[in-house]
């Protein structure tokens, strides 16, 4: 069964600092997608980055990259130079593009504070 | 190009009232998803649409709630009667295609029940 795992519940950081939210899942699959979500305190939830299982290369959207790690099935988020902007819950969701359906699960969340 | 919408934004009911939320994907996209988020937790799957058929239910306690699409479009989640438990916030999104395609929520409906 699918499965993933935030074990950091909260997070400080320094502006300007680079921060690293910790993400570890476990699936069966060898083809699924990792994904990572930010949901500021008005709710929505806004798309950060994917990474696919096959892919050969880290993901990197600006000030997001995602140091996928697949033998130890981790797919932390690194944020450089943060901002204030950036305080906000951040969730990592994975997709199991064989046996799951297609169906999303995904973590509890690492609330993130950038201290001006 | 506009994001999904959903509506209301907030809603307060009583206990056993019926209530209603309404979602529109973004433009095109075939896949819609409903989701429940509780609290200081993740969101999880209620229901999944590819255009206007239900293929992924299996989370959506069919006593109380009920979903639509009806034309492969917008889509309404209802819930008769309310319990204190479904305080929560619900959340809608859609994708171009199942698979690996990229899901967009919308700004999510936060429920109270009294």
């Amino acid at each position: 069964a699918q499965k993933i795992t935030q074990t950091q519940p909260g997070m400080f950081v320094q502006e300007k600092e680079a921060v690293t939210l910790d993400c570890t899942y476990d699936t069966s699959d060898p083809s699924y997608g990792l994904f990572w979500y930010k949901q500021p305190s008005s709710g929505e939830m806004i798309f950060l980055i994917y990474q696919g299982s096959y892919d050969q290369q880290n993901a990197t959207e600006g000030r997001y990259s995602l140091n996928f790690q697949k033998a130890r099935k981790s797919a932390n988020l690194v944020i450089s130079a943060s901002q204030l902007g950036d305080s906000a819950m951040y969730f990592c969701a994975m997709r199991e593009l064989n046996t799951g359906g297609f169906k999303t699960i995904f973590g509890a969340g690492t609330r993130l504070f950038v201290k001006a | 190009e506009a994001g999904v919408v959903q509506s209301p934004r907030y809603k307060i009911i009583e206990k056993k009232q019926p209530v209603a939320f309404w979602c529109n994907p973004i433009s095109g996209h075939n896949t819609l998803y409903w989701y429940l988020q509780n609290l200081g937790q993740g969101p999880e799957l209620l229901i999944r649409y590819e255009n206007e058929e239900a293929v992924d239910d299996s989370q959506l306690p069919k006593d109380r709630f009920s979903a639509e699409r009806l034309k492969g479009v917008d889509s309404t989640l209802k819930i008769q009667p309310a319990e204190l438990g479904d305080s929560a916030v619900y959340l809608c999104a859609s994708s171009l295609r199942r698979g690996a395609d990229t899901q967009y929520f919308g700004p999510g409906t936060r429920l109270t029940v009294l």
